[in-house]
């Protein structure tokens, strides 16, 4: 089952603050983030565990709700380097057995 | 250290043909994966290989293939090609077998064009 990713789109001044959500609903294992620019290859952001487990770049803050199966990604002070699309990838169960399953992505532009 | 390499960048199949697609993981990462990146569809599971066997499937015919060699690097194949085939190919490689808790890293992928 795909997850669902809101907003499709966002356009940011640099400096504003963006959330980017992902849900599912089935329940989830882990939730992983990635930022993909246009012609490059997904860049690994976070992963977020069941039961708490986080690994990411600093600079990037996310939250799990496993009772609503939803993640948060909080791009805070936005910076031109961050526009790309964001895409989330779940995981249903420990061993990945299907894989990541992702999301269609959420669109950010930032501008000057 | 190197990323994940993947080759050929670009190449363009006519239906019917076949192809092979080769991805180089980052070095000492035992498990690939691929995935296949369309407009439509988005980011599909294809299958991930650890210590060269097929260990999970997704939901692709059986004209996609794949295998993974001796040193990690792995190769996927499509057998007589369909327009539909068009994509972006991308291979990811993580130290552990799964996603579960491991860091995936995406190479470049390949686009495939089926004219």
């Amino acid at each position: 089952q795909q997850p669902v990713q809101s907003p499709q789109a966002v356009i940011l001044r640099e400096g504003e603050d963006a959330v980017i959500n992902c849900s599912s609903s089935k329940a989830l294992y882990s939730v992983h983030w990635y930022r993909q620019k246009h012609g490059e290859a997904p860049v690994f952001l976070m992963i977020l565990l069941k039961g708490g487990e986080q690994k990411g770049h600093e600079k990037i803050s996310a939250s799990f709700n496993e009772k609503k199966q939803q993640s948060s990604l909080y791009l805070t002070a936005s910076q031109l380097s961050y526009s790309g699309t964001y895409f989330c990838g779940t995981e249903l169960g420990r061993g990945g057995a299907d894989g990541l399953t992702f999301g269609k992505g959420t669109h950010l532009i930032i501008q000057p | 250290k190197a990323g994940v390499t993947q080759t050929p960048r670009y190449l363009i199949k006519t239906r019917g043909q076949q192809v092979t697609l080769s991805c180089s993981p980052i070095s000492g990462h035992r498990s690939v994966s691929w995935y296949q990146q369309t407009p439509g569809q988005g980011l599909q599971f294809l299958f991930e290989y650890f210590s060269e066997t097929q260990r999970n499937k997704g939901n692709f015919p059986g004209r996609f293939s794949g295998r993974q060699f001796s040193n990690s690097r792995s190769e996927m194949n499509v057998s007589t090609l369909e327009l539909g085939d068009s994509a972006l190919y991308l291979c990811a490689s993580s130290l552990g077998q799964g996603s579960t808790g491991n860091t995936i890293y995406f190479g470049e992928g390949s686009w495939l064009t089926v004219v």
